[in-house]
């Protein structure tokens, strides 16, 4: 069946450092979002990307949807302690159906 | 606005019993979602309602699940009876079926099931 993955599980940082996650689908998608859920919390939406090689970008966050629109990937800037939770892709197939990647936990050492 | 709201925001069961999970979605919003996190693994898809039709129920794991919206509003969903491997996290999200953040998927805060 349709799967959508991301790599890696976990990710330790220290604070100030780089951090990506990569997301990737099975199938091409008609568009991609990205959620994040704080420990304890829910998953918060953070953006939608459409277009095929779109990249868009929020303060310190960087997003991008590749030219296949099969994968994805998000990229923080000099991590701060707040950016810690996990980060979920979820990508729209052709059939309308939304799929979730299993997610990648951020931990960031002060 | 309000946002999606979930009852109960924990439940502790005896295999066996019957729980009821309620969801409230944002006012206005025809699409309806369940989803599953179980031990903090991935966010699984249950079954998705589009006012009070059920649009696509491939991810319920099996019948002691049912979900219900009656009238378009709120929903439930039932387990009946529980099982040990029923527990974590069942979430329910709501979104717009038109405009620009027609895809965008609010979520409520979760109720947290717990099958002794």
């Amino acid at each position: 069946g349709q799967q959508v993955m991301q790599i890696p599980q976990y990710q330790h940082v220290q604070e100030g450092e780089d951090f990506t996650t990569y997301c990737n689908s099975s199938t091409t998608l008609s568009n991609i979002q990205w959620y994040k859920q704080r420990p304890g919390g829910h998953p918060v939406f953070l953006i939608q990307l459409v277009k095929s090689g779109e990249v868009k970008k929020q303060k310190r966050l960087t997003f991008q949807f590749g030219e296949a629109k099969k994968n994805s990937s998000l990229h923080i800037t000099a991590t701060q302690t707040t950016d810690v939770g996990t980060y979920f892709c979820a990508g729209k197939t052709s059939y309308d159906k939304v799929i979730f990647g299993p997610g990648t936990s951020l931990s960031v050492i002060p | 606005e309000a946002g999606v709201t979930q009852f109960p925001s924990h439940s502790v069961i005896e295999k066996g019993q019957t729980v009821t999970l309620r969801c409230d979605p944002i006012s206005g919003h025809d699409n309806l979602y369940w989803y599953r996190r179980v031990m903090g693994k991935e966010i699984k898809f249950l079954l998705h309602f589009v006012k009070e039709s059920k649009q696509d129920e491939s991810g319920m794991p099996n019948n002691r699940f049912l979900a219900e919206r009656t009238g378009g509003t709120y929903s439930t969903l039932k387990v009946q009876p529980a099982e040990l491997e029923d527990s974590g996290v069942y979430f329910c999200a709501s979104s717009r079926t038109g405009g620009e953040a027609k895809n965008i998927q609010y979520f409520g805060a979760g109720t947290r099931l717990s099958v002794l």
